[in-house]
């Protein structure tokens, strides 16, 4: 039971260019979601998808968009990356109701120039 | 709007207890969760308040009045291990469980 992965642990890259963060988890869970978290600060909702097939947009989405390949995998695409997204981003799966606890991926840490 | 504010440091020393506090604004509220995290390294899940009262496990308590839109996480017993940051975050209703987080408390233990 590996949990939630993500994938990639650390990326580069150059103002303008694109990329998709993978997240999957093998818990069975329904809801998944995306967090940044900026140096110092707490983690701020990008989007969520509460069950396959369905996503919403969080508390930061400008700039992102989400993908719910299935119920297993939440993918964060960043079509044209800016310095401001320079960020540790989180993904994590919550399992159906009654359950309060989202269990976290490693994160991947995104560097933008 | 929504915020949560809660202390940015706290220091305290091996053995003794110490106490994080969580004031909230948000409509919709649903609960309060506490989550640990160590430097570098990914959130944990400590404790859920749905209902107001104190909720035990182990070394660590939270509490929560709905009332007053205040909670608290109680750690006993300070080890070393426990210098972290420290969130809390209110569940939303009916919202696909998504949670809106503080900006953390971040607890050093001392010798």
């Amino acid at each position: 039971n590996a949990g939630v992965t993500q994938t990639p642990k650390f990326q580069v890259l150059k103002t303008g260019q694109s990329m998709t963060l993978q997240c999957a988890q093998d818990m069975n869970h329904n809801s998944m979601y995306w967090y940044r978290q900026d140096p110092g600060m707490g983690l701020r909702l990008i989007y969520y998808s509460a069950s396959e097939g369905t996503t919403d947009k969080g508390e930061v989405p400008n700039g992102y968009n989400v993908s719910r390949l299935n119920k297993r995998e939440f993918s964060l695409r960043l079509e044209s990356a800016a310095p401001s997204q320079t960020s540790v981003y989180f993904c994590a799966s919550r399992a159906p109701t009654g359950d309060h606890e989202q269990y976290f991926g490693p994160g991947t840490r995104l560097t933008v120039t | 709007g929504q915020s949560l504010e809660q202390p940015s440091e706290v220091t305290a020393v091996e053995g003794a207890i110490v106490q994080i506090n969580c004031t909230y604004q948000t409509s919709g509220f649903y609960g309060l969760s506490w989550y640990q995290q160590h430097d570098g390294g990914a959130p944990t899940f400590l404790s859920y308040n749905g209902l107001d009262g104190l909720e035990e496990t182990g070394r660590f308590s939270s509490f929560l009045s709905r009332s007053d839109s205040y909670g608290y996480l109680l750690l006993q017993e300070l080890q070393m291990k426990d210098s972290a940051s420290y969130f809390c975050a209110v569940r939303k209703n009916n919202q696909g469980g998504k949670l809106i987080f503080g900006q953390g408390t971040e607890l050093s233990v001392k010798p």
